[in-house]
């Protein structure tokens, strides 16, 4: 079976702007989760859909946002871009909807100038 | 959510070598446990999983030992090979979907 994709993989913004970050899971798994890897504050979840419903939402301002389509592909947005939301953002999908293994992809690596 | 692990520690091992890497959690609730491997410039890689019910659970050439009392959580890695080189993070969950919360991870680095 083919991993976890992100798309894209590189991407420069500058402050104000807003990002849109896709990510398309293994055949099969219906659980996507999302999280944002920097070097001061490590791996922190976003948040995690099933089944096109959000069902965990991890300690971020509103501007992150997501939403998750019919055939399990999620994407993510960060609205009016700050400098510290520059980072490594982080796609993983499951076969189960909770306490289920999770695949990661290769990520995403935003800078935002 | 409470946190996994603390700083970036490293441990530097030579080849062929056994590796022992730490981790603190401090969700008593937590339930599963997770090691990933990370290399540079790539996600995280699943290693072994154990759930909350077991003590110990060996894969090929890794082993994981839980120890519930002091919430503590070991992955123990046989013979170690340059290709081990990686950032080692470990990670608890059970209490909400499929949420994980991290530790800061350990840099392994392995001596030929």
């Amino acid at each position: 079976k083919a991993g976890v994709t992100q798309t894209p993989r590189y991407l420069i913004k500058t402050r104000g702007q807003q990002v849109t970050l896709s990510c398309s899971p293994i055949s099969g798994h219906r659980s996507v989760s999302w999280y944002q890897q920097t070097p001061g504050q490590g791996l922190q979840f976003l948040f995690e859909y099933f089944s096109e419903t959000q069902r965990n939402k991890g300690n971020f301002p509103g501007r992150f946002s997501g939403r998750q389509f019919s055939n399990s592909r999620s994407e993510m947005n960060v609205s009016t871009l700050e400098l510290g939301d520059s980072a490594l953002y982080l796609c993983a999908s499951s076969p189960r909807e909770g306490r289920g293994t999770q695949y990661f992809g290769p990520g995403t690596r935003l800078l935002v100038l | 959510g409470e946190s996994v692990g603390l700083h970036l520690p490293t441990l530097s091992v030579q080849e062929g070598d056994n590796s022992i890497i730490n981790c603190a959690y401090s969700n008593s609730a937590s339930d599963y446990f997770i090691w990933y491997k990370q290399e540079s410039g790539k996600g995280p890689q699943f290693i072994i999983d154990i759930r909350s019910n077991m003590d110990k659970r060996q894969g090929q050439r890794v082993t994981v030992l839980l120890n519930k009392t002091v919430k503590h959580l070991s992955l123990q890695i046989a013979a170690t090979q340059p290709g081990d080189s990686a950032v080692y993070f470990c990670a608890e969950g059970g209490n909400a979907g499929n949420m994980l919360t991290f530790g800061g991870g350990t840099r392994l680095m392995v001596k030929p």
